[in-house]
């Protein structure tokens, strides 16, 4: 099947712990992003990657670090550094090239809680 | 990229066409309009998009006012399946980083 994986899908962390959420896509797209959802509110983006080896920061990095190593794979680590991140974790890929029409393939979500 | 305005909710009877609005009043000219959608707990879905021109696919159809500034997503026959939030955003595809901008959206309840 293709598409994109996110794993887990519900995790629970206690406070001072760093987190890794995991995104998997087979998709064969260039880039990939992390979005974050509060409770009742639009997306905010973390982190994006558009090529492998290369990301930026998005509108809310801190507290969060991401590594692509590996073109189908972009890891979001939520470290103890991110003050409130009790959240709904998106990842998002999109292709890129001459048929690019900017739309955006997003995978299940990841709802984080730290207690 | 230009910011939205979308009522925060509106209800629609099955059967019935639902009329979603958007005003994207500071719209520039190499913006497209985008329609997602995100049913309760899931990632978002890509619906429609459109640069002027009216769009139509086998989810819905976009209508973009001649001046841009406003347009409307129709879903010709609402289900209880189309529940959901309905995002509406503008975004030039070469933008930096080709960042996407979610507001609040519509909470559309679809109702028997």
């Amino acid at each position: 099947d293709g598409g994109i994986t996110q794993s887990p899908k519900y995790l629970f962390r206690k406070e001072g712990q760093n987190v890794t959420l995991s995104c998997e896509q087979n998709l064969n797209h260039d880039a990939m992003y992390w979005y974050r959802q509060d409770p009742g509110q639009g997306l905010r983006l973390i982190y994006y990657s558009q090529i492998v080896n290369d990301f930026q920061k998005g509108d809310i990095a801190e507290g969060y670090s991401v590594s692509r190593e590996k073109k189908e794979s972009f890891p979001l680590t939520v470290t103890s550094a991110q003050k409130n991140p009790t959240a709904f974790y998106l990842c998002a890929t999109k292709f890129r090239g001459w048929a690019d029409t900017g739309e955006l393939f997003f995978g299940e979500g990841s709802r984080l809680t730290v207690l | 990229d230009a910011k939205t305005t979308q009522p925060t909710s509106m209800d629609c009877a099955e059967g019935r066409a639902a009329n979603l609005p958007c005003n994207h009043s500071t719209i520039s000219g190499n913006e497209y309009v985008y329609w997602y959608r995100q049913i309760h707990s899931q990632g978002p879905q890509y619906i429609i998009h459109g640069l002027k021109n009216n769009e139509t696919n086998e989810m819905a159809s976009l209508i973009i006012t001649e001046d841009r500034k406003s347009s409307t997503l129709i879903l010709p026959h609402a289900t209880l399946r189309d529940t959901a939030v309905y995002y509406c955003i503008v975004r030039s595809l070469k933008a930096a980083g080709n960042k996407l901008t979610f507001g609040g959206g519509t909470r559309v309840l679809v109702k028997p």
